[in-house]
């Protein structure tokens, strides 16, 4: 059974950093893109960043691009998210997310996701 | 960067209707188009991919079609269990982009 399972949401003051993690089960995690997307409290989603399943290729959304950085150990079967000078804008659920495909795809599986809430 | 922009944004309907909601791209993206079901509290769920491929496990009364910019997802008659948000994305190229959503109200 695929698992995603997201850690690290917490309060932060606004410019601190945060470190999400999202450890990956039943499926051959090294063969996979992989994404995360975020949801503001009441809001739609948010697609924030995806890494190819190599890791050797990374994409950011402009609203984050400089201060977020995924990356992924495929080794520990688990995905990151390292988020610096965080801003109140940047309080959500973050949910990582398999994609289809090594390098691309939509998120066939999904974990339930983690707050993180950016308040002094 | 594509902008997707779904209409309605929320819609009232009864069981057993057939309810379809409509996603646009601010360019073409051929067919890398997937539709998503959020309950809420919960992880959004894959329904449709490649803009009319249903996803294991989902029920045949979701339906999606289009190609290039004008997409719909379509629910043939509507059950208890589908009253959520539903959310366009696209994949065609990076950054992705989902639309806003369309609340599905109960009438």
């Amino acid at each position: 059974e695929v698992q995603l399972v997201e850690s690290g949401g917490g309060l932060v003051q606004p410019g601190g950093s945060l470190r999400l993690s999202c450890a990956a089960s039943g499926f051959t995690f090294s063969s996979y893109a992989m994404s995360w997307v975020r949801q503001a409290p009441g809001e739609g989603l948010e697609w924030v960043s995806t890494i190819i399943h190599s890791g050797g290729s990374t994409y950011h959304a402009d609203s984050v691009k400089g201060r977020f950085t995924i990356s992924r150990d495929n080794s520990k079967d688990t995905l990151y998210l390292q988020m610096n000078s965080l801003r109140a804008e940047d309080t959500a659920v973050y949910y990582c997310a398999r994609l289809t495909h090594h390098s691309y795809g939509y998120g066939d599986y999904w974990g339930q996701g983690t707050l993180v809430t950016v308040s002094s | 960067d594509i902008q997707m922009t779904q209409s309605p944004s929320s819609v009232s309907a009864s069981v057993g209707d057939r309810v379809t909601i409509t996603c646009r791209a601010s360019q073409g993206i051929s067919n890398w188009l997937a539709w998503y079901q959020q309950k809420p509290g919960k992880a959004p769920k894959l329904l449709i991919y490649a803009a009319s491929s249903l996803q294991t496990g989902v029920p045949s009364r979701f339906s999606g079609s289009g190609s290039g910019t004008d997409f719909t997802l379509t629910i043939s008659s509507l059950q208890p269990e589908d009253f959520a948000t539903y959310y366009c994305q696209q994949a065609y190229s990076f950054p992705y982009s989902f639309g806003q959503g369309t609340e599905l109200e109960n009438k």
